[in-house]
C-alpha cells in the first residue's frame, strides 16, 4: 500500500533563517506530488506540484521555492523565511491519470518568529 | 476565476442529518472531491463523484452534483461527534493542463451533542 511521509509535525524558526521540509512517498513509482500551504482558518493554497523528477510548476510568486531530487521525494525550501510564511504546509500525491485524487500527508505545522 | 466557494460553518446536533454545499467553476471538471480534515491533521479523501454521475452514495454520505449550476453538495446522515471536522471540496482543472486540485475554503462542521 501507498503511504507517505513529512516531517517535521512542527516547527518553530526565527526569521530570516532558512527552511528545508521533506515529504516521501512510498509504495509507488512515478507519482504527481504537490506542497500546500494552508493560513489560519482558510483554505489550501497550491505552492507547488511536480509531475516528474526536476520538474516543478510554481502556482504564485513567493520566498519559497522546491525541488524533487528524486521520484519519491519532494523538498519544500526557503533561503530566508519571512513572517507570512507561517501557517500549515501538506504535502500531497496523485497517480497520474484524469482522477488526480490527491493523498495528504500529515501536515507541518511552521511558526516564524 | 478558480474559485471553488463553501459556506464558513455548520452547526447540526448529533443524529440529525448535515449538508454541506460547494460551487464550482470549471465546467471541465471530470472529478469532484470531499475532503475531511481533522484538527492538526492532514485531509482525508472521503469520496469523490463522476461529472457524469447525479449522485453517488457510501454509507452515511450521499453527493449530489447538479452540473448545470456547478452545484456539489455532501449529506452526511446520522452525524456523530466524530463528524466534527473541515470538509473541502475540490475539483480538477481539467482544461489548464494543470494536474492539481483546487479546494475550497472548507466548510467547519460542529456536532453538538
Amino acid at each position: 500500500s501507498q503511504t507517505i511521509h513529512q516531517w517535521p509535525a512542527t516547527l518553530v524558526q526565527p526569521v530570516g533563517s532558512p527552511l528545508s521540509l521533506e515529504c516521501t512517498v512510498e509504495g509507488t513509482s512515478n507519482p504527481n506530488l504537490y506542497w500546500y500551504r494552508q493560513a489560519a482558518g482558510r483554505g489550501l493554497q497550491l505552492l507547488f506540484y511536480s509531475v516528474g523528477i526536476g520538474q516543478i510548476s510554481s502556482e504564485v510568486p513567493q520566498n519559497l521555492s522546491a525541488s524533487r531530487p528524486q521520484d519519491r521525494q519532494f523538498i519544500l525550501s526557503s533561503k530566508k523565511l519571512l513572517l507570512s510564511d507561517s501557517g500549515f504546509y501538506l504535502c500531497a500525491w496523485s497517480v497520474f491519470g484524469i482522477n488526480t485524487e490527491a493523498f495528504f500527508g500529515q501536515g507541518t505545522r511552521l511558526t516564524v518568529v | 476565476g478558480e474559485d471553488v466557494e463553501q459556506s464558513l460553518f455548520l452547526s447540526v446536533r448529533e443524529g440529525d442529518s448535515s449538508v454541506i454545499n460547494c460551487t464550482y467553476t470549471d465546467s471541465s471538471s471530470t472529478y469532484l472531491y470531499w475532503y475531511k480534515q481533522e484538527p492538526g491533521a492532514g485531509l482525508q479523501l472521503l469520496t469523490y463523484i463522476f461529472s457524469n454521475m447525479d449522485m453517488k452514495q457510501d454509507q452515511r454520505l450521499t453527493v449530489l452534483l447538479n452540473k448545470k449550476d456547478k452545484h456539489l453538495s455532501l449529506r452526511i446522515a446520522d452525524t456523530q461527534t466524530g463528524d466534527s471536522a473541515i470538509y473541502f471540496c475540490a475539483e480538477n482543472l481539467m482544461d489548464t493542463g494543470r494536474r492539481a486540485l483546487t479546494f475550497g475554503s472548507g466548510t467547519r462542521l460542529q456536532v453538538q451533542p
